[in-house]
């Protein structure tokens, strides 16, 4: 059964700060991993898709890579802002399944 | 171009009871995707429905039902409510390519439902 994990559970930086939020997923055979952001009492904006056969993609201040063979994946954002505050959350969609399995995210605040 | 709508956006139950959540889909669209949020339980995966069809549903028991429609819109059912079914409910939606480049799924804002 697959299971994510997500490291740390919350995370709190001053403004400007680089962080980097992690993700692993037990069971190497996804077709990709997607990153969102949920604010709270709110629904999922997507971040980041990565295909299984892809090894990062980039979005304005975002970075996100994936090991598929080691079942990691980091989201990097640079230059934090108080707007990035918010859950973010990690998901895996498993081969032969279009179901998604969400880690339980890492609460960031940045302050001001 | 209008993102995943769900409705209502909240809803006060008691056990017991039924209630029906329904979601439209992004215009073209062909996959929904239910999920559940508890308090301290994270997003589970419910259910997938996909040109009209269940495809895939979650470990969840019966009295958690659904469909599509023609015009793929969708509904859940949740029968016989329990004060644990007190939750985030989320709607996504995607298109779907067999076989094809898998498609980001987009979410809705949620119905909140509160069970007492």
């Amino acid at each position: 059964k697959q299971e994510v994990t997500q490291i740390p559970a919350a995370l709190s930086v001053p403004e400007g700060e680089n962080l980097v939020l992690n993700c692993s997923f037990t069971d190497s055979a996804i077709y990709n991993l997607q990153w969102f952001r949920q604010d709270p009492g709110k629904g999922l904006t997507s971040l980041l898709l990565i295909q299984s056969s892809q090894r990062e993609q980039t979005s304005g201040r975002l970075n996100a890579s994936l090991d598929k063979s080691s079942g990691r994946s980091t989201l990097y954002i640079a230059a934090s802002q108080p707007g990035d505050s918010a859950t973010y959350l990690c998901a895996v969609k498993e081969g032969g399944s279009e179901k998604l399995v969400f880690g339980k995210g890492t609460k960031l605040t940045v302050n001001p | 171009e209008a993102g995943v709508t769900q409705s209502p956006t909240h809803l006060i139950k008691t056990r017991g009871q039924q209630v029906t959540l329904r979601c439209s889909p992004i215009s073209g669209h062909t996959s929904v995707y239910w999920y559940q949020q508890a308090l301290g339980l994270g997003l589970q995966f419910l259910l997938w429905y996909d040109e009209g069809e269940e495809r895939n549903r979650g470990n969840f028991p019966p009295r958690f039902s659904g469909r599509q429609f023609p015009n793929y819109s969708s509904e859940l059912n949740v029968n016989a409510l329990e004060l644990e079914d007190s939750a985030l409910y989320l709607c996504a939606s995607s298109l779907h390519l067999y076989g094809g480049r898998q498609e980001t799924q987009y979410f809705g804002p949620g119905t909140r439902l509160l069970v007492l």
